[in-house]
């Protein structure tokens, strides 16, 4: 049973096309994050959301969406993809917003060629 | 405001070596504080955790002390092995706000040669 998953494993696209990655948890978790990882693991967080509310927004481009249609799904949509979008993204889920055990899921590489 | 900071890697070890990875924190308040392990390719998963000053977390033979006197949550383990070559990440909890997310140090890379 995977308990946080993404679909893709990897993305290869390019610039200036639009993206979708897709994750699921079956944890039951009430939040849900998207992280950034760059080429040297550096994580960033993106975005959070709690049983589908925005609660998490750091400074990124607009052109990255995220959308939760329930508590167990988190999308996220890039728009007109740039070389510096190149990275592994992570869906993470946590059982509640002030919990920091954070279950990630395997990653979507993305590259833009 | 709060940070972490870890030493750099790559950390390059024999089999049964002693590992401690250090990482101090600055942070207002009384944060919990965290390692995570990546392994290669995967996602990352909690390896141990401590929520307030003198607990010791401990996992799969890694061990860590919330040390609020001098700021650190050091990571140790007395022998390991080749399947513990991974990316270890400290964190802490900012409870700031509405805005509750982990503040991540840079990780640092363990390589272990049998």
């Amino acid at each position: 049973d995977t308990a946080v998953s993404q679909t893709p494993k990897y993305l290869v696209t390019q610039m200036g096309n639009d993206k979708s990655i897709k994750c699921e948890q079956n944890l039951g978790h009430d939040t849900m994050y998207w992280y950034k990882q760059d080429s040297k693991k550096f994580l960033k967080i993106m975005f959070s959301y709690n049983n589908k509310e925005l609660i998490i927004n750091e400074t990124v481009p607009n052109r990255f969406s995220p959308k939760s249609p329930d508590k167990a799904h988190l999308n996220l949509h890039i728009n007109s993809l740039e070389l510096g979008d190149s990275a592994v993204y992570f869906c993470a889920s946590s059982q509640y917003i002030g919990s920091y055990e954070q279950y990630f899921g395997p990653g979507t590489r993305l590259t833009v060629t | 405001g709060n940070s972490v900071t870890q030493m750099e890697g790559p950390v390059t070890l024999s089999e049964e070596a002693f590992l401690t990875i250090n990482c101090t924190y600055t942070a207002t308040g009384y944060p919990s504080l965290f390692w995570y392990v990546q392994y290669p390719g995967e996602g990352l998963q909690l390896l141990l955790k401590a929520t307030k000053a003198d607990d010791k977390g401990s996992n799969k033979g890694f061990e860590a002390t919330y040390r609020k006197e001098t700021t650190s949550f050091h990571l140790e383990k007395g022998s390991v092995q080749v399947s513990d070559s991974a990316v270890y990440f400290c964190a802490l909890s900012d409870k700031g706000g509405n805005n509750r997310k982990l503040i991540w140090g840079l990780g640092t890379s363990l390589a272990v040669n049998p």
